[in-house]
């Protein structure tokens, strides 16, 4: 059964930085493409970030492109979104997901999610 | 960047009727990089849909998607109680963005 469990989140003033991560299971990690994506309090869905399972190919999303950075270990099935210079509209639940095979893929398992809030 | 505009915000329909939820692009996602997400209170989401018209693993037949280019639908054929819920497209073609959602609710 594929499992992801995100941690990390939490309270943390503007300017401030934060390290997500997801613990992956039930799955070969080390194949596949996984990306974070996140909710603010009763907003829709943005996609944050992407890379691939080898770890070499990564993208952003312009909202987040320099201050944010994904990374793999895929010795500890384990997927980190390096959050810094955050600001108030970064505070949101924020999801990992595993893709499929394909280079394009959808998400399709998602965790339950990790809650970041910006504030002072 | 390819924005996804989906239409309408919010459907009112009772269990039993079909809905017919619309996606565009504000230019063309390849050969059908488009997916479906289904999202309730308080949970993740829940992939329905890939490549415009393939259901995910569990997915019930109720559920279809169509369209190309820059056009998608998602039709839910006779709505049932636990349907009701928020909906999202989201195009994998170039990078990833997902529409604004369309909440489905009980009329």
């Amino acid at each position: 059964e594929v499992q992801l469990v995100e941690s990390g989140g939490g309270l943390v003033q503007p300017g401030g930085s934060l390290r997500l991560s997801c613990a992956a299971s039930g799955f070969s990690f080390n194949i596949y493409g996984m990306s974070w994506a996140r909710q603010a309090p009763g907003k829709g869905l943005e996609w944050v970030s992407g890379i691939s399972g080898n770890g070499i190919n990564t993208d952003y999303a312009d909202s987040v492109k320099g201050r944010f950075t994904i990374s793999r270990d895929n010795s500890r099935n384990t997927l980190y979104l390096q959050m810094n210079s955050l600001r108030a509209e970064d505070t949101a639940v924020y999801y990992c997901a595993k893709k499929g095979l394909e280079r394009r893929s959808p998400s399709d398992y998602w965790g339950q999610g990790t809650l970041v809030t910006v504030s002072s | 960047e390819i924005v996804l505009t989906q239409s309408p915000g919010t459907l009112s329909l009772s269990p039993g009727e079909r809905a017919t939820l619309s996606c565009r692009a504000s230019q063309s996602v390849g050969s059908s990089y488009l997916a479906w997400y289904q999202q309730k209170p308080g949970q993740a989401p829940r992939l329905l849909m890939y490549g415009a018209s393939k259901r995910a693993t569990g997915i019930p037949d109720r559920f279809s998607g169509s369209g190309s280019g820059t056009d998608f639908t998602l039709t839910i054929s006779r709505l049932e109680p636990e349907d009701f819920a928020v909906y999202y497209c989201q195009q994998y073609s170039s990078s990833h963005t997902f529409g604004q959602g369309t909440k489905l609710e009980i009329k």
